[in-house]
Formats: structure tokens, sequence, C-alpha cells
């Protein structure tokens, strides 16, 4: 079965730079979200969109910033890096017909 | 969104059957209990969910009293694959917020 795809996989970047994420979920789920991992922490919610809308925001600092596009894939835009932007960035999808999420294989940002 | 509780981490041997409390005091009324799995580096997967009783799939069963201010997941006889970190989510994930906030979770580990 099709399950959400993340790219790239792995991104180095230097302080300052930005940096793009992108998400493609699982077809027919019209509803994404991003999380960010940092080093030995738990996953923190930073946004979801629903049908290309947001519908939720957490804790995204105003340096990111999100969209979802018509084709439902998402981008996550990360600018003025700093090193504690390192982390594994989750992103996941879900229907509107069950609330499991479900989750890409990451996308791990090492800021140097 | 209900605050979640459970021990920071176990250890199993294989074969045995894992039971994972989580308490949750505050649940509220629309509230649903949620368990995702974890391995290290990989997004996180869901297990299973319930509103009250007793729910079982072919991977875990969860087990929730009347006054839904815990619940118990139930792993029979692990393997060492199944050693991760799992995560108790209590919310309404039925509604138009359906982000999942993650507390700390349970390292499980299975030892030979």
């Amino acid at each position: 079965a099709a399950g959400v795809i993340q790219s790239p996989r792995h991104l180095i970047k230097e302080k300052r730079e930005t940096a793009t994420l992108k998400c493609y979920p699982i077809p027919r789920h019209d509803t994404v979200y991003w999380y960010q991992q940092g080093p030995g922490q738990d996953p923190q919610f930073l946004i979801s969109f629903y049908e290309k809308m947001q519908s939720d925001k957490g804790s995204i600092p105003d340096r990111f910033s999100a969209q979802q596009f018509s084709d439902y894939h998402s981008e996550l835009n990360m600018s003025s890096l700093e090193l504690g932007d390192s982390a594994l960035y989750f992103c996941a999808s879900s229907s509107t017909i069950t609330s499991e999420q479900y989750f890409g294989p990451g996308t791990r940002l090492t800021v140097t | 969104l209900a605050k979640t509780t459970q021990p920071i981490s176990m250890d199993s041997y294989e074969g045995q059957e894992v039971n994972i409390t989580c308490s949750h005091n505050n649940i509220a009324t629309n509230d649903y209990i949620t368990w995702y799995q974890q391995f290290p580096s990989q997004g996180p997967r869901f297990i299973i969910q319930g509103y009250k009783t007793k729910v079982t799939n072919e991977v875990a069963s969860l087990f929730i009293p009347a006054d839904r201010k815990s619940s118990t997941l139930s792993l029979p006889r692990v393997s060492l694959s199944d050693t991760a970190v799992y995560y108790c989510l209590v919310g309404d994930f039925s509604g138009s917020a359906r982000q999942l906030t993650f507390g700390s979770g349970t390292q499980l580990t299975v030892l030979p």
C-alpha cells in the first residue's frame, strides 16, 4: 500500500540558510500534519492542513511556514536556520473517515 | 487535552505478555485513547484506539475501565522487534483539531 513520502530524507544546511521539506500524503488523504522531533525528544506538533487550508498551529516558529497545494502535497519552509532546528521532521496524513495518522519516514535536518 | 502519565521504561523477555498502563485522570467525555509505537529514527505508527471497555486487533488489546481514568495496552507474546517507545495519547480525535500531542512515552525493551 502507498505510504507517506517525504523528501529529502537527509538535509544538511548551515546556520541562517533556508530549507524546504516536502511531503506527499497517502492518496485520498485530505489532512497533512507536520511534527518536529529533536534528539532524545518526543514528537512535537507544528502545523496541519485540511483541504489545503491551515487547520491548526502548534509550536511552529515564525521563521517556518508551510502550505498544502492543490495536489495535497505539502511543503515546510524553514528560514534563518538555527542549530536548534536540527531534528527529525515527520509528516503525517489522515482522512476524514478515520483519525488514524500515517507517518512518513521523516527528513533528518542537520544545521551546522 | 488530557495529560497522560505512563512509565518511563519497562523491560520484558521474549514470549511474555506486556502490559503498559497509562493514567489520564482528566479525560473528557469526547476523548478517545490512542496508542502509537515508535522505533528509533522512524515515524510513529498507530497501534490501537478505544473509547471504553476492551478493544482488540491483530497487534494488541486495549483495556479501559468504566471510569476511563486509565488504560492498559497489552502486547501478547512480545518479540525482540517490539522494542520501541510506546505513546499513550488522549484527545477528541474525531474533531477538526486532530493533531497528536505526544507526552513522554514508555521505552519497552524486550530481552532475549
